[in-house]
Formats: C-alpha cells, structure tokens, sequence
C-alpha cells in the first residue's frame, strides 16, 4: 500500500541535543509538508517542500531545519531541542500544493528531557 | 491570530443520532475547505471536502455544508457510529497556497 512512513514513532532526546526526524513516502508525490502539533491545537506547519524547492514559514523557529535529498524522504533536524520542542511532529505529502488533499504520515512524538 | 476555528472542543451524541461540527473561518480569501479525521496514534485522513462554488457536498453519511457570508462551515455525520469517534479537523486554504488547520473537534459517539 501506497503511504507515509515516519521513524521513530516516538523519540526522547535530552535538552539541547540534536535529533532528527525522517519521513519517506512512496506516493510519489511532489509535495512533502512538516508540521508541529501541540496538544488541542492546530497543526502547524513548519516547512514544505515542492519537489526539491524549500519554503519555509516566516515563524518557523531558526533551531528547526529541513532536507529533502529525493523525492521520497525528509528529515527535520532540530538543532537544540527546548522543553517547547515537545510535540507531535506530522510529516504530510500531496500530489499538488493548495486544494490538494494531504496525506499524513503516524507522527512522532518527541519527548524532551 | 486563528484564522480557521473550531470553538467546539468536544461533543458527544448518541449513536444512530446526528453528529454537528462547526467551523469558522476568518480569511474570505480562503476558497476550498476540507476536513480530515484523526484517530489515535495515527496521522489525520482526509474525510471529505467542497469548493467555495458549492454550499454542500455529500459523500455517503458525511455531508458538508458552506456558508460563505456567514464564513462558516459544518460537518453532518447521519446516522453516528462508535467507529466516527475520533478527532476532526476543519482546514481552509487558497488555491496553491498552504493550507490553515483548525484546532480539532473530538467527537465521542455513544453506544
């Protein structure tokens, strides 16, 4: 089946402590999204990529990166995770960017200690 | 400065009964709208979604409907089932632009 994979599933890092988190999918698809979700709230999205062209949102915090090296995987890197970095990290693609619908990948839950 | 809300956030109906969840937007820019449900310990899914050219869009038990003037939009669930308990987002977005989530609704339906 056609999906969006992401590993870990949950994470647990120290305070300051670099992580990453990847993505692969095997849709096909051009688009590759990030988003932060906190707890009852909104996700929020922190980077898209369409095709190897990187957007990044205005108040994504400078601690937080992203890669693409092909169409099938990213990574988020966070440089020095604060106690805020805890969250749900959703990784989504679409086959097109706007009304194109999303597919999400299980999340990872990024524990920091 | 939420521009997509769900002021619900939660609601429990019986099963069988109808299950009503609302959303509001700000942006009258916003042109095509969609909701995704989410179970736990999976990603969201999208359910079901409409343009701002039509005020309803109907897909088997979930229904849509679109109020532009009012900037407002619900999701019907008839009849509930157990298995529609899950957390529902509304999303809105510009053509080829991002797409904005709303906080979630957590629907529990009641056997």
């Amino acid at each position: 089946d056609a999906m969006v994979i992401q590993n870990p599933r949950y994470q647990v890092t120290q305070f300051g402590k670099p992580v990453t988190l990847s993505c692969s999918q095997t849709l096909n698809h051009n688009v590759m999204y990030w988003y932060q979700q906190k707890s009852s709230q909104a996700p929020k999205l922190l980077f898209h990529y369409y095709d190897k062209d990187f957007n990044n949102e205005a108040d994504t915090p400078d601690n937080f990166q992203s890669r693409r090296p092909n169409t099938s995987f990213c990574f988020l890197d966070i440089r020095s995770p604060g106690l805020g970095d805890a969250a749900m990290y959703l990784c989504a693609t679409s086959r097109d960017s706007g009304s194109n619908e999303q597919f999400f990948g299980p999340g990872t839950r990024l524990t920091v200690l | 400065d939420q521009q997509v809300k769900q002021n619900s956030p939660s609601l429990s109906v019986q099963e069988g009964r109808i299950s009503i969840l609302n959303c509001d937007y700000t942006n009258s820019m916003f042109d095509y709208f969609l909701w995704y449900k989410k179970y736990p310990a999976e990603g969201p899914t999208f359910l079901i979604s409409i343009s701002s050219i039509k005020d309803k869009n109907e897909d088997g038990r979930f229904t849509v409907f679109l109020n532009k003037s009012a900037k407002h939009l619900s999701l019907h669930i008839v009849p509930s089932q157990p298995g529609d308990s899950a957390v529902y987002f509304c999303a809105a977005t510009t053509s080829y632009d991002k797409v904005i989530f709303g906080p979630g609704t957590s629907l529990s339906v009641i056997p």
